[in-house]
């Protein structure tokens, strides 16, 4: 079964505004941990912010945040103020409490940023 | 000061060949894994070691033998190298498995094609 679905295979976006990438994911554990993750063309795959099942307030970093509504199962990414650099694929994940650490990822979207 | 580091970076070789790919973290974790990222992007997790101790072995082929010589290496060794091995392999490491709030890093990743 699909853990973690993101819908939007690619967004487009101008520089400097802001945009939302989706992420809904299904689980049954009370305990889990939501991620995202950058791979820009380059290949690497970078750590962005991180979202835990009973954090009462929405995660932040910087320009990132985490819209995490958990009755919806939504984990959804926000980037602020759009820079070109920012243009690459995004990527989901859910690590679950019964699941030893396994990332389970979803398809990713790929976010264009225009000037 | 790489956190996590992969050898080699390219891999091309002939099917049936076997070759290894090396990892090695300098961020003192105690779990390491491998993931696999095919061509339409997706990536699933095939191990994972913690502290030495094999503690996720996903289906993957037997062809496929992971090695952890000590708590900061992981290695991937694969035999007989079919067509559909052509991927790309990440590294990651975290501190433990028991929660779901470590963050996995990832290694700059190794691309393999095989002819």
């Amino acid at each position: 079964a699909q853990k973690i679905t993101q819908t939007q295979p690619g967004m487009f976006v101008q520089e400097k505004e802001a945009v939302t990438l989706d992420c809904t994911y299904d689980t049954s554990d009370p305990s889990y941990g939501l991620f995202w993750y950058k791979q820009p063309s380059s290949g690497e795959m970078i750590f962005l912010i991180y979202q835990g099942s009973y954090d009462q307030q929405n995660a932040t970093e910087g320009r990132y945040s985490l819209n995490f509504q958990k009755a919806r199962k939504s984990a959804n990414l926000v980037i602020s103020a759009s820079q070109l650099g920012d243009s690459a694929m995004y990527f989901c994940a859910i690590r679950r409490g019964s699941t030893l650490g396994r990332l389970y990822f979803g398809r990713g979207t790929q976010l264009t940023v225009w000037p | 000061d790489t956190a996590v580091s992969q050898t080699p970076k390219y891999l091309v070789t002939q099917m049936g060949n076997d070759k290894s790919i090396k990892c090695e973290q300098n961020l003192g974790h105690d779990t390491m894994y491998w993931y696999k990222q095919d061509s339409k992007k997706f990536l699933k997790i095939m191990f994972s070691y913690n502290n030495k101790e094999l503690i996720i072995n996903e289906t993957v082929p037997n062809r496929f033998s992971p090695k952890s010589p000590d708590k900061a290496h992981l290695n991937l060794h694969i035999n007989s190298l079919e067509l559909g091995d052509s991927a790309v392999y990440f590294c990651a490491s975290s501190q433990e498995t028991q929660t779901n709030q470590e963050t996995q890093y990832f290694g700059p990743g190794t691309r393999l094609l095989v002819l």
